[in-house]
């Protein structure tokens, strides 16, 4: 059974520092892994999908790296501003017995704090 | 173009009771999933809908049903409502499969039994 974990579970960070969030999964079998942002009381904002196959992909400040062989992912924001503070949440799209995607399973999110 | 919109915002129901929440995707998106996010459990997903057939369904009891219609507006329906069923439900539809997926979130239901 697929299951992803976040670690940590919150962070606190001083404006205009660089940091990293980290993901793990426990099945390498997987379609694509994506990062998602959320403000409290609000829906999900997708940030980045990295397909299988891909190692990262960058959006702005934004670079998230893929290593599906020790089941890992970050996610690197440079230069760190209070607009970031918000819950990022990875999840991943698991590859079925039968080939066929399954449905999307989230790790619990790390709850960022930058302060000004 | 408009995004996800889920409805109500906000809802409060007691024990026993049954709820119905709606959502719209986005214009021409055919998939929509269904999300429980409670701060134990974290996102759960219930179930996806695409053309008006469930795709996919989580492990929730019966309690927990949905449809879609024709112009792929959803609808989840929670019968016998218990104190645990206090949750955001998000909605989400879908463009793409695989390698160009692009997933949107509405902003949710906030259901609320006591």
């Amino acid at each position: 059974k697929q299951e992803v974990t976040q670690i940590p579970a919150a962070l606190s960070v001083p404006e205009g520092e660089n940091l990293v969030l980290n993901c793990s999964f426990t099945d390498s079998a997987i379609y694509n892994l994506q990062w998602f942002r959320q403000d409290p009381g609000k829906g999900l904002t997708s940030l980045l999908l990295i397909q299988s196959s891909q190692r990262e992909q960058t959006s702005g400040r934004l670079n998230a790296s893929l290593d599906k062989s020790s089941g890992r992912s970050t996610l690197y924001i440079a230069a760190s501003q209070p607009g970031d503070s918000a819950t990022y949440l990875c999840a991943v799209r698991p590859r079925d017995y039968g080939g066929s995607q399954g449905n999307l399973i989230f790790g619990k999110g790390t709850k960022l704090s930058v302060k000004p | 173009k408009a995004g996800v919109t889920q409805t109500p915002r906000y809802l409060i129901k007691t024990r026993g009771q049954q709820v119905t929440l709606s959502c719209s995707p986005i214009s021409g998106h055919r998939s929509v999933s269904w999300y429980q996010q409670t701060p134990g459990q974290g996102l759960q997903f219930l179930f996806e809908y695409f053309s008006e057939t469930q795709r996919n369904k989580g492990n929730f009891p019966g309690r927990f049903s949905g449809r879609q219609f024709s112009n792929s507006r959803s609808e989840m329906n929670v019968s016998t409502l218990e104190l645990g069923d206090s949750a955001l439900y998000l909605c989400a539809s879908r463009t793409g499969y695989g390698t160009n997926e692009k997933l949107f979130f509405g902003s949710g239901t906030q259901l609320s039994v006591l």
